[in-house]
């Protein structure tokens, strides 16, 4: 069966510092891969998402990065945090064919401070 | 722009009765359609879902029903239980586009 991680689970940051969250994917091959993210009182923002090894499609230009350097893995990072950051991020994936629900991660709970 | 929408913030009923809660959408290249339940601090889960050729899925005590003239679908919970309050979510897809849109959320409140 498939499974996705997501870590860490809740990361406290000052303004300023560097980000780097990590999600890998279990039991499946080349599936689709997204962040997203949930900022207080808002539904849930696209902010990457990966067909595969390399390409990434950025839906919201921010203060954010995102790569996938094995076909597994989904690293969401920034260079340097600003309070906006601030929020519950979440990854997911999907199957590369037709239309499929997608699948989330625990998510990770982010406050820069 | 919002492409899914979900007026309502939150939603309460009591116990044993129906839930219905609602979602539009803008974009008419949506072609699927989703709803995902989340608990506090939880990844949202998959609860069902239906493909425009359909104006209705049914899977238990959840029922989606696609309204696509209207651009509107809704997510049915009957009975209603306590376990079922939480965060609800609506998704859209277009084909080939690999994304899924989510709205804003209703919070479904289960009175027992």
């Amino acid at each position: 069966s498939q499974t996705i991680h997501q870590w860490p689970a809740t990361l406290v940051q000052p303004v300023g510092s560097p980000l780097s969250l990590e999600c890998t994917v279990e039991g499946t091959s080349n599936p689709n891969l997204y962040w997203y993210r949930q900022a207080a009182g808002r539904g849930l923002q696209l902010l990457f998402y990966s067909v595969g090894i390399g390409q990434i499609s950025s839906e919201v230009p921010q203060n954010l990065s995102a790569s996938r350097p094995q076909d597994r893995q989904f690293i969401l990072s920034s260079k340097k945090l600003l309070l906006s950051d601030s929020g519950f991020y979440l990854c997911a994936w999907s199957v590369d064919r037709g239309h499929t629900e997608a699948f989330f991660g625990q998510g990770t709970r982010l406050t820069v401070v | 722009d919002q492409q899914v929408k979900q007026n309502s913030p939150s939603l309460s009923v009591q116990e044993g009765r129906i839930s219905i809660l609602n979602c539009d959408y803008t974009n008419s290249m949506f072609d699927y359609f989703l709803w995902y339940k989340k608990y506090p601090a939880e990844g949202p889960t998959f609860l069902i879902s239906i493909s425009s050729i359909k104006d209705k899925n049914e899977d238990g005590r959840f029922t989606v029903f696609l309204n696509k003239s209207a651009k509107h679908l809704s997510l049915h919970i009957v009975p209603s239980q306590p376990g079922d309050s939480a965060v609800y979510f609506c998704a859209a897809s277009a084909r080939g586009t690999y994304k899924y849109i989510f709205g804003t959320g209703t919070r479904l409140k289960v009175l027992a």
